[in-house]
Parts: structure tokens; C-alpha cells; sequence
């Protein structure tokens, strides 16, 4: 079956730096995406990792290692807004690559 | 602009009742989907389909039934088989192709059972 776990709730503030970690196991890996989502809304797209490494946009900062099924979000210089839930989600080649998404971090960001 | 438009945004079912949740883009993406949202947890796929005239349950799909006559439109209906509806619902598309396809994700329904 198909395993994506991330921590449930994180608080951090307001400046700091903050990551969240999301760990998979899967069968078909076809990439990894990050998405936000603010209470009642839908979620947006933050990042996209496929191979190994870095990648940075912005404030925001995503990594991979698929060898070790692990990937993190980093949040630099927290805002109040950044406050919401943060979506960790796998795309699978041999399930007409549909996203299977982990339980999502809730992030608190205190003044 | 392009996006994608569920509706209503808001919608009260009796028990008993079937509801359907509209879903329309106009990315002209060859997939859709619908995920189950419930309080404080992630993202539950019930339905998927990639191409028109085709689709395949995802990993909640008891109790709800969808179609794909055309390529913009992906409804989902919430039979009466569905015992616990109340949900947040989400529909979402993608190209379908390699590489970075991320999902755009419309507004949500958020279905309450009076």
C-alpha cells in the first residue's frame, strides 16, 4: 500500500525558520509536490521535487532523497500568513499519475 | 483565465438524499479528480478519470458514483450509500503528461447532511 507521513501540527515564530518533513513509501514514484492550504480554502502549489536535491523559490525551499523516501519543506523568515496547513502529496506512474496525499501539517506561526 | 469551477460552494443534503457537485475546467486538462477532505486530515481520492468516457475508483470510492462525458466536466455524486457525507469536497485536474504536472484545485463544496 501506499504510506505518506508527515507531523500532524508545528508551531514556529514570526522570522524564524521552520521545516516539515514528510516521509513515503510507494510504489510507482513519479515525483513529489508541497502544497498550502489556508482553513475552507483549496490548496495551492508550492513545490515540485522528481530528483534528488534542493529546490529553492523564494522563502521556500524543498528537498529529496528518494533512496531514503524522505523529502522536507523549508519555510524561511516566517510570516503570519504562512500560518495554514502544509500538503505533502506523491504522484504515482502506475496509478494514471494521481497525487496520494499525506494527513498535511497544520503550521502555526506566533507573533 | 483559465481555472477550474466547482459548484455551489456550499450545498445541505437530507439524509436519503442524492446530491451531485459540479466540476468544470476550461485548462483543457485530460484528467480530473475528486478528493474527500474531512476535518483536520489530508486528502482522500474517490474518483479519477483520464480521459473522457473513462474512469477508475480511487481509494474511498463506496458510495459515490461520477462521470466524464466531456472533457471540462467531472461530476460527482453523492448517493445515498454514502453513510457519513459531510465533508469538504475537492475537485482537481492535470494535464496528464510527464513532467511537472502539478494539480490545480477548484474552491470546494463543502457538503453538510441535515
Amino acid at each position: 500500500g501506499q504510506n505518506i507521513d508527515q507531523p500532524t501540527e508545528m508551531t514556529a515564530t514570526e522570522g524564524a525558520i521552520v521545516q516539515i518533513n514528510c516521509t513515503y513509501q510507494t510504489s510507482g514514484f513519479n515525483g513529489l509536490f508541497w502544497y498550502q492550504q489556508h482553513a475552507g480554502e483549496a490548496p495551492t502549489f508550492l513545490s515540485y521535487n522528481v530528483l534528488d536535491g534542493l529546490e529553492e523559490k523564494g522563502r521556500f525551499s524543498s528537498f529529496l532523497s528518494r533512496s531514503k523516501g524522505y523529502s522536507y519543506l523549508l519555510l524561511k523568515e516566517l510570516q503570519m500568513k504562512d500560518s495554514a496547513s502544509y500538503l505533502c502529496a506523491v504522484r504515482r506512474n502506475n496509478a494514471g499519475n494521481m497525487l496520494t496525499f499525506g494527513g498535511g501539517t497544520r503550521l502555526m506561526v506566533k507573533p | 483565465d483559465g481555472g477550474i469551477t466547482q459548484s455551489p460552494k456550499y450545498l445541505f443534503r437530507k439524509e436519503g438524499q442524492n446530491v451531485t457537485l459540479s466540476c468544470e475546467q476550461n485548462l483543457n486538462h485530460d484528467a480530473m479528480y475528486w478528493y474527500r477532505q474531512d476535518p483536520g486530515q489530508g486528502l482522500r481520492l474517490i474518483y479519477y478519470s483520464q480521459i473522457v468516457n473513462d474512469f477508475q475508483k480511487g481509494d474511498i470510492a463506496e458510495g459515490y458514483s461520477v462521470s466524464r462525458e466531456k472533457k471540462e466536466s467531472f461530476p460527482l455524486t453523492v448517493t445515498s450509500a454514502q453513510k457519513n457525507p459531510t465533508a469538504f469536497y475537492l475537485c482537481a485536474s492535470t494535464k496528464g503528461t510527464p513532467g511537472r504536472t502539478e494539480a490545480f484545485f477548484g474552491q470546494g463544496t463543502r457538503l453538510t447532511v441535515v
